[in-house]
C-alpha cells in the first residue's frame, strides 16, 4: 500500500527552464510534507518542507505547492541548473509523529 | 557539517554473520532516530523508530529479531542485522528526530 505516490519516474528539462515535480498522497493524517534530493549511495539532502496550513512555501530556487483536497503536492524549480540533476523523494509525516513516509521518487535529468 | 554520521560507510560480509552499524547524532541530543533502508532504484523504507531507553518500534514486515535496534544514548542509535543473508543487501539510512537530517548511509552487501 503505497501511501506517497510518485507517479512520474523520470523527468528531463533543459536548463534555465522550470522542473515541476509531483508527489500524490492518499492519507489525510498526514500533514507536514518534505522533499528531497538524492545521490546514490548518500542519504537524501533536505531540500524544503511544507506544513498542511500553508499552501505555499519558497525558499530560493525551490517553491514547494500543497493541494489538501486533491492530496497532492509539487516542486518547482527555477531556473532548473545541471547540478540540479538527482532523484528527488517526496515524503508525508503523519500528525503528531516524526515518521517520514517516503515516495517512489522521480529522477531529474537537467540538460546543459 | 554533517549533523548525523553512520558508520561504517560499506561493509561486505559473508551469509549468516551479523552486521552492526552505528548512527551518531553530532552536537545535539537525539531521543528519536529512524531506521531506512533503500532498494536499488527503490524507494526509502522506514524500517522501526528507535527510542533512547526503550524498545525499538518496527514497522508492519520487518522482523524484530532480525534487525536488531539499540539506542543506548542520546547520541547513537545501532542496528544490527543479525544472519545477514543476501537478500538484505541494501542501503540502509538512519535519521534523527532533530530537523530533517539524515546520515549519509550505510552499503551492506552480503556474499
Amino acid at each position: 500500500d503505497q501511501q506517497v505516490k510518485q507517479n512520474s519516474p523520470s523527468l528531463s528539462v533543459q536548463e534555465g527552464r522550470i522542473s515541476i515535480l509531483n508527489c500524490d498522497y492518499t492519507n489525510s493524517m498526514f500533514d507536514y510534507f518534505l522533499w528531497y534530493k538524492k545521490y546514490p549511495a548518500e542519504g537524501p539532502t533536505f531540500l524544503i518542507s511544507i506544513s498542511s496550513i500553508k499552501d505555499k512555501n519558497e525558499d530560493g530556487r525551490f517553491t514547494v505547492f500543497l493541494n489538501k483536497s486533491a492530496k497532492h503536492l509539487s516542486l518547482h524549480i527555477v531556473p532548473s541548473q545541471p547540478g540540479d540533476s538527482a532523484v528527488y523523494f517526496c515524503a508525508a509525516s503523519p500528525s503528531g509523529t516524526y515518521k517520514y513516509i517516503f515516495g517512489t521518487g522521480t529522477r531529474l535529468k537537467v540538460l546543459a | 557539517g554533517a549533523v548525523v554520521s553512520q558508520h561504517p560507510s560499506r561493509v561486505i560480509c559473508k551469509s549468516g554473520t551479523s552486521v552492526k552499524i552505528e548512527c551518531r547524532s553530532l552536537d545535539f541530543q537525539a531521543t528519536t532516530m529512524f531506521w531506512y533502508r533503500q532498494f536499488p532504484k527503490k524507494s526509502l523504507m522506514l524500517m522501526a523508530t528507535s527510542n533512547e531507553g526503550s524498545k525499538a518500534t518496527y514497522e508492519q514486515g520487518v522482523e524484530k529479531d532480525k534487525f536488531l535496534i539499540n539506542h543506548a544514548s542520546l547520541t547513537l542509535s545501532t542496528l544490527t542485522v543479525t544472519s545477514a543473508h543476501p537478500e538484505d543487501s541494501s542501503f540502509y539510512i538512519c535519521r534523527t528526530s532533530y530537523e530533517q537530517y539524515f546520515g549519509p548511509g550505510t552499503r551492506l552487501t552480503v556474499t
